[in-house]
């Protein structure tokens, strides 16, 4: 099975300041249709997972832009540009490219 | 709205048997391949089986394999996940999930399965 590493596994930020969330694949994660179905999740305290990006960039309907994400190969990085209070949570890299899909530990965002 | 809702989940003893119900709305279900997930304390999130949305094949994880027992019925708008022989490290919230661009994506709001005597 692809192992998705994630890094830093907490994530102490301060409201208005940028974050970042770096995750790694032990295999390329190209598929056959030349799209990298690499997806980010976000989970709120007492919710369920909801998908932020796809195809390593694509926000989902609904998802604000201050999400974004970026990468290629093995490396892939989330980025939020103003951390908002609604923000807490973990977050997961999830691969879609080699069956079975699989998920990064996640990464807990809390606030300073 | 589109939405997932899940039912069915218990405390139940080892070796005990569980069924899970996901009831669809709000979009074409019989359209899209569907996924059980789950998420534990010791295992994270974790990727249980799938059933797509022409053929019914299914695919289950290695841990659940022989065990567990996926289904749908399109005219009910839900799918199942018959779950046998259960053991302790299946305790999880078990979510089911739509597959859409390669990876998860609308989720239900998940039902807890804890198996303990």
């Amino acid at each position: 099975d692809v192992v998705m590493t994630q890094s830093p596994l907490s994530l102490p930020v301060t409201l208005g300041q940028p974050a970042s969330i770096s995750c790694r694949s032990s295999q390329g994660l190209v598929y056959s249709d030349g799209y990298t179905l690499l997806n980010w999740f976000q989970q709120r305290p007492g919710q369920s997972p909801r998908r932020l990006l796809y195809k390593v960039s694509h926000r989902d309907s609904g998802v604000p832009d201050r999400f974004s994400g970026s990468g290629s190969g093995t490396e892939f990085t989330l980025k939020i540009s103003r951390v908002e209070a609604e923000d807490v949570g973990v977050y997961y890299c999830m691969q879609g490219t080699h069956w079975p899909p699989t998920f990064g530990q996640g990464t807990k965002v809390e606030i300073k | 709205e589109e939405q997932l809702v899940e039912s069915g989940g218990d405390l139940v003893q080892p070796g005990g048997s569980l069924r899970l119900s996901c009831a669809a709305s709000g979009f074409t279900f019989s359209d899209h391949s569907l996924n059980w997930v789950r998420l534990s304390p010791g295992r994270g999130l974790e990727w249980v089986s799938f059933i797509d949305s022409i053929d019914n094949i299914v695919n289950y994880a290695a841990s659940v394999r022989g065990r567990f027992t996926i289904s749908r019925d399109n005219a009910k708008n839900s799918v199942f996940l018959q779950m046998d022989r259960l053991r302790a490290d299946d305790t999880a919230i078990y979510y089911c999930a739509t597959w859409v661009e390669g990876g998860f994506g609308l989720w239900g709001q998940g039902t807890l399965v804890t198996v303990s005597s």
